[in-house]
């Protein structure tokens, strides 16, 4: 069954500092991958999708299939980063998201 | 604003007692999906419906049910609620063969 990991439960960091929320997934064929945010009381949304290889609010991410990782990097965080980050796979394009369990960003002032 | 709602945002319930969440959207996608969140849990896909077609997770207790009436409602019915069962429940939905899932604000599901 495919997994997806995100080791940090809480990351903390300086305004002005880069910012990379680790994704892990498990999955032997090719998944699709996503990034969901929560800011404090909204609801989860899409931030990007990596077949998109899109730039969104400065974030990126990139498939690495060797690591089959997902690693989400801005090189500059913002205040209004501080949210929850879920790191979704989906096995084809009509099977249901996967998440991982989260990771808090919080940026420091 | 296309979108989808969750009704009520917060319920509360008792022990054994059952309870229905409620879930519609004006994006007309044909597929709809339920998770349950508990703290500090990532989101766990419960069942989802693609168009009419049912279909739910191995892992899924029977105590969960799901009624979907027509294209922009769906209901999560837990027939006998135990307080294991408390945790926030998403909706969401998507469209067609795009797996992206555009959630609700969640229901938050309390058992005394």
């Amino acid at each position: 069954a495919q997994r997806v990991t995100q080791p940090e439960k809480l990351l903390s960091v300086f305004k002005g500092a880069p910012v990379e929320l680790k994704c892990n997934y498990s999955y032997s064929g090719s998944p699709e991958l996503f990034w969901y945010v929560q800011y404090s009381r909204q609801r989860l949304q899409l931030l990007l999708r990596h077949i998109s290889r899109e730039s969104i609010k400065g974030f990126t991410a990139d498939l690495n299939k060797g690591e089959t990782s997902f690693h989400l990097k801005k090189p500059f965080a913002q205040e209004e980063d501080s949210a929850m980050y879920y790191c979704a796979l989906s096995k084809s394009g009509n099977t249901p998201l996967v998440f991982g369990k989260g990771t808090r960003l919080s940026v420091i002032a | 604003d296309a979108m989808v709602i969750q009704n009520p945002r917060y319920q509360v319930t008792q022990f054994g007692k059952p309870v229905t969440l409620s879930c519609s959207q004006t994006l007309n996608h044909n597929v709809m999906y339920w998770y349950q969140q508990k703290s500090s849990q990532a989101p766990k896909l419960l069942f989802h419906y693609y168009d009419k077609d049912f279909n739910n997770e191995a892992d899924t207790p029977d105590n969960f049910q799901s009624r979907r009436p027509n294209t922009s409602f769906c209901f999560l019915d837990i027939r006998s609620p135990g307080l294991g069962d408390a945790a926030m429940y998403l909706c969401a939905t998507s469209r067609g063969q795009a797996p992206e899932a555009f959630f609700g604000p969640g229901t938050r599901l309390t058992v005394l």
